[in-house]
């Protein structure tokens, strides 16, 4: 499976300022995912990042809150923007390589 | 929305024990997959599945695609300390454009 790395690993930021997370794959990927982990729930789907066109959002997130950019088959990023205490979560990406999904190690984001 | 329903949401067990949990859905899924997340970390693939009634074991863990589809179940053979961790399934199916649905999570304390 693809070695998938984050940075950051974690960050603490103040509400109203924005964090970019990178997400880099070591092989070309044609899927990725964002995937939000509110504290002690389980993994909900934030969008498609799609090479070469804007990402595809699920319900309940939009561009301008989480805009993502995919520019090759190896990287993308997703930002966090105007920072609110309950953005606090772990934000993961993952590939998609066949039916099954490989994720990276997660940013565990702090908003205070 | 598609949702998982998973059982136990957390267990307990001694040392040695054999586990079982369980994920069902009003949905019918093409695919199964179980993943393992320690703390700190992005979740782990441990088992995928693609046939009704298919049974695949990965070492001491054994999990089967449930006949209707609608169902999945993962067994730990003879726990271990480090089987402590957050055990999720997740499906996907046509209907969800195969992404990934995931159930809360089985929270898994192994007393050594």
């Amino acid at each position: 499976s693809a070695v998938i790395s984050q940075k950051p690993s974690r960050d603490i930021c103040q509400r109203g300022t924005s964090l970019t997370i990178q997400c880099q794959v070591d092989s070309q990927v044609t899927m990725m995912f964002w995937y939000r982990q509110q504290p002690g729930q389980s993994l909900t789907l934030i969008a498609t990042a799609n090479q070469g066109s804007e990402a595809t959002y699920e319900s309940g997130f939009v561009i301008d809150k989480f805009p993502i950019s995919r520019p090759n088959l190896t990287f993308s990023t997703l930002t966090v923007s105007n920072m609110s205490p309950e953005d606090s979560s772990i934000y993961l990406c993952s590939v998609g390589q066949g039916y099954e999904q490989y994720f990276g190690p997660g940013t565990r984001l702090t908003v205070t | 929305g598609q949702q998982l329903n998973q059982s136990p949401q957390s267990m307990f067990i001694q040392e040695g024990e054999d586990v079982s949990m369980n994920c069902t859905s009003s949905s019918i899924f093409n695919t199964w997959l179980w993943y393992k997340q320690d703390p700190g970390e992005g979740p782990v693939l441990l088992i995928a599945l693609y046939k009704a009634g298919e049974l695949t074991s990965n070492g001491r863990l054994t999990a089967q695609f449930g006949i209707t589809r609608k169902d999945s179940f993962l067994n730990i053979s003879a726990s271990i300390p480090s089987d402590v961790g957050i055990y999720f399934c997740a499906g996907s199916n046509l209907e969800y454009g195969n992404k990934l649905v995931f159930g809360a999570g089985t929270i898994l304390r192994v007393k050594s």
